[in-house]
C-alpha cells in the first residue's frame, strides 16, 4: 500500500489566491482527517469526514477554508482567499474507524502564502 | 479527552534507553494513552498504547501507572534516528479525534 498520499508536497502563492490541497486516503479506510501544523499552534485539527460525510469541522478557522469528500479516495482542502497567516504544514490522515489503534498520516503539504 | 503534560525536550545518549515522562492525572477510564512521533518534515507516526497493562512492541515499550495518572515511553536503544517529537496523548481511541500537545523534543546524540 502506498499509504496516504498528498499533493502538492510544496505549494507556494500570494495573498488572495486560491489554494487547494488535495489528498488520497489508503484504500478501505473509512475516516479522513485534516490537520494544520504551526510552530505557533503546534499541530491541529482542522476538520474530520466518516464514509465522505464531515462529521466535525469545528477546527477550520474561518470561512475561508472549505473541506469535500466526493468520494471514499479523494478529499480536498480548499483555502479561499489565501493570507500569510495560513502558511503552515497540512497534513491528511485516515484511519479503519474509531476503533483502530492508529492514523496514518500522509506527508503533508508546506504552504507558503506571501 | 483528558489533557497530557509533557517535558518540551530530552537529550539521550545513542544506544542508551530514552524515557520519555508523560503526565495524564485527569484520564478517564475508558481513555487509552497512545503515542505518536513525529520526525523532523514528516507526518506523525504511531508509535505504540495502552490501557491498563504495560505494552511491548518492536519500536518501544509503554510503563503506565497503577493509577493511570502517568506513563513512560521507553526506546530501549536510542539511535540518531530517533531524534524525533514524540507526543502522548489521551483518547478513547485514536481511529477518531486526536488532540496533539506540544509534545517532547528526543535529541539523541552519539
Amino acid at each position: 500500500d502506498a499509504g496516504v498520499i498528498q499533493s502538492p508536497r510544496h505549494e507556494v502563492t500570494e495573498m488572495g489566491q486560491e489554494v487547494t490541497l488535495r489528498c488520497k486516503p489508503i484504500s478501505g479506510h473509512d475516516y479522513l482527517f485534516w490537520y494544520r501544523q504551526t510552530m505557533m499552534r503546534g499541530l491541529e485539527l482542522l476538520i474530520y469526514f466518516n464514509n465522505n460525510v464531515p462529521i466535525d469541522d469545528s477546527g477550520m478557522p474561518e470561512d475561508r477554508f472549505s473541506a469535500k469528500m466526493p468520494n471514499a479516495s479523494f478529499s480536498t482542502l480548499k483555502i479561499q482567499p489565501s493570507e500569510p497567516r495560513d502558511s503552515a504544514v497540512y497534513f491528511c490522515a485516515s484511519s479503519l474507524g474509531p476503533a483502530q489503534e492508529t492514523q496514518y498520516f500522509g506527508p503533508g503539504t508546506r504552504l507558503l502564502v506571501l | 479527552d483528558a489533557k497530557t503534560t509533557q517535558p518540551p525536550s530530552m537529550d539521550c545518549a545513542e544506544g542508551r534507553a530514552a524515557n520519555l515522562p508523560c503526565n495524564h492525572s485527569t484520564i478517564s477510564g475508558n481513555e487509552y494513552v497512545y503515542w505518536y512521533r513525529q520526525i523532523h518534515s514528516q507526518g506523525p507516526q504511531y508509535i505504540i498504547h495502552g490501557l491498563k497493562n504495560n505494552e511491548t512492541n518492536e519500536m518501544a515499550s509503554l510503563i503506565i501507572t497503577e493509577d493511570r495518572k502517568s506513563s513512560t515511553l521507553i526506546l530501549p536503544h536510542a539511535t540518531l534516528r530517533d531524534t524525533a517529537v514524540y507526543y502522548c496523548i489521551a483518547a478513547i481511541n485514536a481511529g477518531n479525534m486526536l488532540t496533539f500537545g506540544g509534545g517532547t523534543r528526543l535529541m539523541v546524540k552519539p
